[in-house]
């Protein structure tokens, strides 16, 4: 089946740029978006259609994608965008949603 | 913005079926996509499934044999059954707006999450 690759973890210090990526055979054709998941919380919606923020998130996140790879950027990172952070598409047959395995960042 | 909360037993017991409700406020089930994630402990998330507010729906091909979903829309809910549940089965199980697959919109992302609801599988 379909698949979404992230690093396990990313660390980083205060006030770095933090880069989490996505690789997936089908994304030169599919959207990705991204979503935070703070420690026993929901996930949050941070970056959709590959690089548009919703309102109310933060100018420090962006997104952008190439080929395979789709890239969550935090410019800037702070201490309170520590999270788990999830990539989502769809295969390119449009059978099903997939999400990444997650990517832990740590900033400190 | 749209609110969802979800609702039903936090255990269940090997081989009986899970059932969830998701209650909508703020907003209306009379239109978009409503998907259920799944998130076991420590792990990923895992698209289960959506209901279209017509009552279409589709399935996760992993999980397709054991789930099945609906819509009411005068309560302003959506529910999910899963049948022979196992120890496999043991997540938080989130309800959520979108998850349209063959959508460029905002139908096809998910917006809106509920808090999510631990459903043990335990005898």
């Amino acid at each position: 089946s379909y698949e979404l690759t992230q690093p396990p973890s990313v660390s980083v210090s205060p006030g770095q740029t933090a880069r989490i990526t996505c690789s997936g055979d089908a994304l030169p054709k599919k959207y990705t978006y991204w979503y935070q998941q703070k420690s026993g919380q929901a996930p949050v919606l941070v970056i959709y259609e590959d690089t548009k923020r919703p309102s109310g998130i933060p100018e420090r996140f962006s997104g952008s994608s190439s080929g395979t790879m789709a890239t969550l950027t935090i410019s800037g990172a702070q201490v309170e965008d520590e999270a788990d952070y999830f990539c989502h598409s769809t295969d390119s047959s449009d059978t099903h949603a997939v999400f990444g395995g997650g990517t832990q960042l740590t900033v400190l | 913005q749209v609110q969802l909360q979800e609702s039903g037993p936090g255990l269940v017991k090997p081989a009986e079926t899970l059932s969830l409700t998701c209650t909508v406020s703020g907003g209306s089930v009379n239109s978009d996509y409503w998907s259920w994630i799944r998130q076991p402990p420590g792990k990923g998330l895992e698209w289960i499934g959506y209901v279209y507010y017509s009552g279409n729906t589709k399935y996760n091909p992993s999980l397709k044999s054991r789930v099945t979903m609906s819509i009411d829309t005068s309560k302003e809910q959506f529910s999910l059954k899963v049948n022979s549940v196992t120890a496999a089965d043991t997540a938080v199980y989130y309800c959520a707006r979108g998850g349209c697959l063959r959508c460029y919109d905002s139908s096809a992302y998910f917006d809106s999450w509920g808090q999510g609801i631990l459903v043990t599988v335990s005898s």
